[in-house]
């Protein structure tokens, strides 16, 4: 099974500073037909988790341009250009290449300082 | 508006059975694979079972399976979890999701909890 592990866990970050969560897998997550199924989730305190980016780089309806994806192979990383307070929350990244089983990382805690 | 409404959490003793249900509506919810998450108190998400669009095809997270069982009926726009030989580590809020990563829409209900205790 694939292994997503992120980094940091915990994230202390001042308001209107940029964040870069990073995530790593076991193994390449490009599939055969040339994608790369590597999504973001966003999970606010108290809701449901919410798809910020898929495929690496695609981001949701929705979602604010602050948020953006990058990465290859099995490095990848979601950057948010200026933090604001609605962004407090775990984020999560998730592999959809290698499944069954889907893999999700372990989360990170962003907080503002 | 797009909706997962899930139902069917509760208080059951260990060895005990539940069955989770997931409403959907405004959207062809017979269009897309669905799947269970879960995520147990002050814990991650983890995976634990999806269906293909016509339900033909499962799959299980390999905590569960055997435990748990995968449905849907696409008349009525539901999805079904039915688990058994419940564990105290199955305790965990069970959400019913879309998941697609090659899709430009994915959708998540708002969870519903189960506590296995005695």
């Amino acid at each position: 099974d694939v292994v997503m592990t992120q980094s940091p866990l915990s994230l202390p970050v001042t308001l209107g500073q940029p964040a870069s969560i990073s995530c790593r897998s076991s193994q390449s997550l490009v599939y055969s037909d040339g994608n790369t199924y590597l999504n973001w989730f966003q999970q606010r305190p108290g809701q449901s988790p919410r798809r910020l980016i898929y495929k690496v780089f695609n981001r949701d309806s929705g979602v604010p341009d602050r948020f953006s994806g990058s990465g290859s192979g099995t490095d990848f990383t979601l950057k948010i250009s200026r933090v604001e307070a609605e962004d407090v929350g775990v984020y999560y990244c998730m592999q959809g290449t290698h499944w069954p089983p889907y893999s999700f990382g372990q989360g990170t805690k962003l907080e503002i300082k | 508006e797009v909706q997962l409404v899930e139902s069917g959490g509760g208080l059951v003793q260990p060895g005990g059975s539940l069955r989770l249900s997931c409403e959907a509506s405004g959207f062809s919810f017979s269009s897309y694979e669905m799947n269970w998450v879960r995520q147990a108190p002050g814990k991650g998400l983890e995976w634990v079972s999806y269906s293909s669009r016509s339900g033909t095809t499962t799959y299980y997270a390999d905590s569960v399976k055997g435990r748990f069982t995968i449905s849907r009926d696409n008349a009525k726009n539901s999805l079904y979890l039915q688990m058994s030989s419940l564990r105290a580590e199955d305790t965990a809020v069970y959400y019913c999701a879309t998941l697609d990563g090659g899709i430009a829409v994915d959708y998540w209900g708002q969870g519903t909890r189960v506590t296995v205790s005695s």
